[in-house]
C-alpha cells in the first residue's frame, strides 16, 4: 500500500463552523506533513510531525490545529476559518523527516463561505 | 532565503515532441532535487529525482540533469503523450531539510 488517504475530498464550511481533515497512511512513514496549496501556485508547507511529535510549524495561524493520535494518522482541526483560508489541503509522508520520497495525498478541497 | 525560479510557466507541444522545464535554486547547499506531476484533482507525485553528485538521470521518457555550478536543473520529457499534460514542479531540499517548490509549469500535449 503506497497511498495516502485524506478524507473528505470536499468540504464548505462558514466562518463559524468547527471541522477536521483527515489522512492516514500504511507505509511505516515516520513523518508526516499538512501542506497547504492555492489555484495555480506551488503547496506550502505548514506543519511537520516526526515520531508523532510535531517538529515544524511555519508560523500557521492558530485556527488551524493539528494533531497526530498514531504513526498512521495526521488530522487537521479547523475553526473559525476565513474565507482567504479556502485552498487545497494536502497531507503527505515520508519515510523520515527531511526524506526523499514525499508522497502526497488527493487532498482536501476547502471553501470557506 | 532559499528560493527556486522555474520556467516556463507554461508550455504546449505538439504530441511527440520534446518538452524541458528548466530550474534555478539558490542556496549551494541544496543536495536533493526532485520533480513532481499534478493532474488535476490529484495530489503531486513524485517522476523522478536526482541527488547533487549526479549530472543524469533517465527513467524511460523522462530525465532530469543538474548543472552544480550554474545551480540549475532541468526535466527533459521526450516522445510527449496526452496523459503527460499537468502541472510539473521542480523542488529543492535545502539545509533545513525542508523543500522549497518552483512555481509551477502547466504542460498541455495537443494530440
Amino acid at each position: 500500500d503506497t497511498e495516502v488517504t485524506q478524507t473528505p475530498k470536499h468540504l464548505v464550511m462558514g466562518m463559524t463552523n468547527k471541522k477536521s481533515l483527515k489522512c492516514e497512511q500504511h507505509m511505516g512513514h515516520r513523518a508526516m506533513y499538512w501542506y497547504k496549496q492555492k489555484a495555480k501556485k506551488p503547496p506550502e508547507l505548514m506543519f511537520v510531525y516526526s515520531y508523532e511529535k510535531l517538529s515544524i510549524n511555519e508560523s500557521v495561524p492558530s485556527r488551524f490545529s493539528p494533531e497526530c493520535p498514531n504513526s498512521s494518522l495526521l488530522n487537521l482541526h479547523l475553526h473559525a476559518l476565513q474565507p482567504e483560508d479556502s485552498a487545497l489541503y494536502l497531507c503527505a509522508s515520508s519515510p523520515q523527516e527531511g526524506g526523499e520520497k514525499l508522497f502526497f495525498g488527493s487532498g482536501t478541497q476547502l471553501s470557506v463561505l | 532565503g532559499e528560493n527556486v525560479e522555474q520556467h516556463p510557466s507554461t508550455l504546449s507541444v505538439q504530441e511527440g515532441d520534446s518538452a524541458v522545464i528548466k530550474c534555478t535554486y539558490s542556496d549551494s547547499a541544496s543536495n536533493y532535487f526532485p520533480w513532481y506531476k499534478q493532474e488535476l484533482g490529484k495530489g503531486p507525485q513524485l517522476i523522478i529525482d536526482i541527488r547533487s553528485n549526479v549530472g543524469e538521470k533517465k527513467d524511460q521518457r523522462i530525465a532530469v540533469t543538474l548543472n552544480k555550478t550554474a545551480k540549475h536543473f532541468s526535466l527533459h520529457i521526450t516522445e510527449t503523450q496526452p496523459e503527460d499534460s499537468a502541472v510539473y514542479f521542480c523542488a529543492a531540499r535545502y539545509t533545513g531539510n525542508q523543500f522549497y517548490f518552483g512555481t509551477g509549469t502547466s504542460l498541455t500535449v495537443i494530440p
